[in-house]
């Protein structure tokens, strides 16, 4: 059984600040993370995604991976009211298989 | 506006009653997938569809649920004698040739089953 583990929060951080979402996953075989962002009575839609250990950065965001340690991250540097919002940590399973698991999501929420 | 459609977006139906959702992917897309999301849970994986293909199916999917993509086009997703643990949202998503993991997802489909 894969399992995605992510604190459900909520998470609450300062107009301004770094926000910080942890993910932890359990299929060793996993080589691609993806996050996607959710926000209320709305869809999810993918916001990052990334393959290899490391960091790689999009605007404000930046995810990070550790495989030996299946631990993905995703921080959001100056932080928005707009980004908040549930932020879904989803690892691409191996052995070809398509279809993503999700975590349950973290509930951030920018304080102005 | 070409993104991913689903209909109907709403479904009111009462226990034992069957219900069919339709969903028209990207036209570019060749990827489709069904994912059910209940309140505070994040989208679960029912199944996947490459072309007209169906590759993948949850193994906690019941066999009351069957889902079609002919012609590789639009997808439905039909399940028979509700109950009323299959109230949730019904999200379709697809994802283009070479980005598995790129899911656009629609609007979703709300079942509430009396």
């Amino acid at each position: 059984q894969k399992e995605v583990e992510q604190n459900s929060g909520p998470l609450s951080v300062p107009e301004g600040a770094i926000a910080s979402l942890n993910c932890t996953y359990s299929d060793r075989g996993s080589q691609s993370f993806f996050w996607y962002r959710q926000y209320s009575g709305k869809s999810p839609e993918l916001i990052m995604s990334i393959y290899s250990n490391g960091d790689k950065e999009d605007g404000r965001f930046t995810a990070q991976l550790n495989k030996a340690s299946q631990y993905v991250s995703l921080l959001i540097r100056d932080s928005q009211p707009s980004d908040s919002a549930t932020y879904l940590c989803a690892p691409r399973g191996g052995g070809g298989a398509d279809g993503l698991t999700f975590g349950k999501g973290t509930h951030l929420i920018i304080q102005p | 506006d070409t993104g991913v459609s689903q209909n109907p977006r709403h479904k009111i139906t009462k226990r034992g009653q069957n219900v069919t959702f339709r969903c028209d992917p990207i036209s570019e897309h060749n990827r489709l997938y069904w994912y059910r999301q209940t309140l505070g849970q994040g989208p679960e994986f029912l199944t996947y569809f490459q072309n007209e293909a169906q590759l993948e199916k949850s193994r906690l999917l019941s066999d009351r649920f069957s889902a079609e993509r002919p012609k590789g086009s639009f997808s439905t997703l039909e399940i028979q004698r509700t109950e009323q643990g299959d109230s949730a949202m019904y999200l379709c998503a697809s994802s283009p040739r070479g980005g598995p993991g790129e899911l656009f997802f629609g609007e979703g489909s709300r079942l509430t089953v009396l």
